[in-house]
């Protein structure tokens, strides 16, 4: 089992630039989140897909979008980066099954995004 | 709105020393509670998880949490660290066990010799 792999590693962009970061979840699992980590912070809720739809969303504006395709494999888009976007963005993969507990989120190793 | 604090940014213990890191949280319903661990540069590795049933949890690498309700805390604890024990430490709270995840800023920890 890979667990859930993220790609690129790193990343290193100029301002006003996008970037495509990607993440396929573990095996078995149905939903993918994002998460942003600045330095010295904890993980940020970014979005949730499920289903190819995003289902949540966290206080993020709108140059942060996601999709997530029919393989459960995801991609987080950011438009117009800014340097205070800077940070480890960390992909979590699980498996969502209303009415049970569900299992918890395995995360990929992440994205260092550097924006110059 | 659901929050996480840890007290705690930076905690330094001799190896073979007990370690206790503080959790407290923030939440309408039953929480359901988990310790992450995250060594330098890379992703967060779950400890151990607490969602229902015996308040008190074991995880991996002899680490163990208590669910204390009555003080909203999900503290860890662990009663001999190693050295490859060093690392940062995060507490997060969540909804149905695999919905978004709020999480504490984190605790360092440092071992010494």
């Amino acid at each position: 089992d890979a667990g859930v792999t993220q790609s690129p590693t790193h990343l290193i962009k100029t301002r006003g630039q996008q970037v495509t970061l990607r993440c396929s979840p573990k095996s078995g699992h149905d939903t993918v989140s994002w998460y942003q980590q600045a330095l010295g912070q904890g993980p940020q809720f970014i979005f949730q897909y499920y289903e190819e739809e995003e289902r949540q969303r966290g206080n993020f504006p709108d140059r942060f979008s996601g999709h997530q395709f029919p393989n459960y494999s995801s991609e987080l888009n950011v438009n117009a980066l800014l340097l205070g976007d800077s940070a480890l963005y960390l992909c979590a993969s699980s498996l969502l099954d209303r009415g049970r507990d569900g299992t918890e989120a395995f995360f990929g190793q992440g994205t260092r995004l550097t924006v110059v | 709105a659901q929050s996480v604090t840890q007290p705690d940014i930076h905690i330094t213990v001799s190896e073979g020393a007990s370690l206790e890191l503080r959790c407290n949280y923030s939440y309408g319903a039953t929480p359901y509670l988990f310790w992450y661990v995250q060594s330098p540069g890379q992703g967060l590795q779950l400890l151990l998880k607490y969602f229902s049933g015996d308040t008190l949890v074991q995880g991996i690498k002899g680490f163990e949490a208590e669910f204390k309700r009555s003080q909203s805390s999900f503290n860890l604890r662990k009663p001999s660290v190693h050295w490859s024990d060093a690392a940062e430490y995060f507490c997060a709270v969540g909804a149905f066990g695999n919905e978004k995840l709020t999480f504490g800023t984190g605790t360092r920890l440092t071992i010494i010799p």
